[in-house]
């Protein structure tokens, strides 16, 4: 079954509007998210690393005011797009690590996201 | 910096008949490799993964990768194709990082099965 829920699945809002994804590891404690961004037909673009406790490191070209990323607890990291435009939309993905010896990444099922 | 190469975009084969997806990296030592497949509008779940030991790796339903450290290359194969393998396919490169993985997804290959 899904190890990381990812929620909502489809959004379609306003330009002007910020957007909140919620990205939660179901039975494992995950120190470290990923958040990663798929335009059509393209591949998964890294956009943040997510720190328990600590700021996000953004990948270049990311704008992190834009894209805010908080990861209070163990299983929840979010990711709010702030004030929305029309070329946010996108293919939202968030994934986490077990904690472990050669663990691999369980990624969320995705959020999709359109700005009108 | 690595890379990773899947030099095929889209592939069609018949229900039934084997397949194999390229994959080649690029980096200096060797990493950690996977391939992950996506159905339209869903998030990846991951096939297999190779981290070392045993250079032909099992995964779930049917799949199997072979690392070839002398081609650089991760090869997707799987014997008998069924309908419901259609879907994109990811190869994918992580490098230690901080104690966990910095992955670098391939383009992606889309599989279109035929009757």
């Amino acid at each position: 079954g899904a190890v990381v829920s990812q929620h909502p699945s489809r959004v379609i809002c306003k330009s002007g509007t910020s957007v909140k994804i919620e990205c939660r590891s179901l039975d494992f404690q995950a120190t470290t998210m990923f958040w990663y961004r798929q335009f059509p037909k393209q591949s998964l673009m890294l956009m943040a690393t997510s720190n328990e406790g600590s700021k996000a490191t953004y990948e270049q070209g990311v704008e992190k005011d834009k894209f805010l990323i908080n990861h209070a607890s163990l299983t929840l990291s979010t990711l709010t797009v702030t004030s929305a435009h029309p070329e946010d939309s996108s293919f939202y993905i968030c994934s986490a690590y077990r904690t472990g010896v050669n663990q691999p990444q369980h990624f969320g099922d995705g959020t999709r996201l359109s700005i009108l | 910096a690595q890379s990773v190469t899947q030099p095929d975009i889209h592939i069609t084969v018949s229900e039934g008949a084997s397949l194999e997806l390229r994959c080649n990296y690029s980096y200096g030592a060797t990493p950690y490799l996977f391939w992950y497949v996506q159905s339209p509008g869903q998030g990846l779940q991951l096939l297999l993964k190779y981290f070392s030991g045993d250079t032909l790796v099992q995964g779930i339903k049917g799949f199997e990768a072979e690392f070839k450290r002398s081609q650089s290359s991760f090869n997707l194969r799987k014997p008998s194709v069924h309908w419901s393998d259609a879907a994109e396919y990811f190869c994918a490169v992580g490098l230690p990082s901080g104690g966990y993985q910095k992955v670098t997804f391939g383009t992606g290959t889309k599989l279109q099965v035929i009757p």
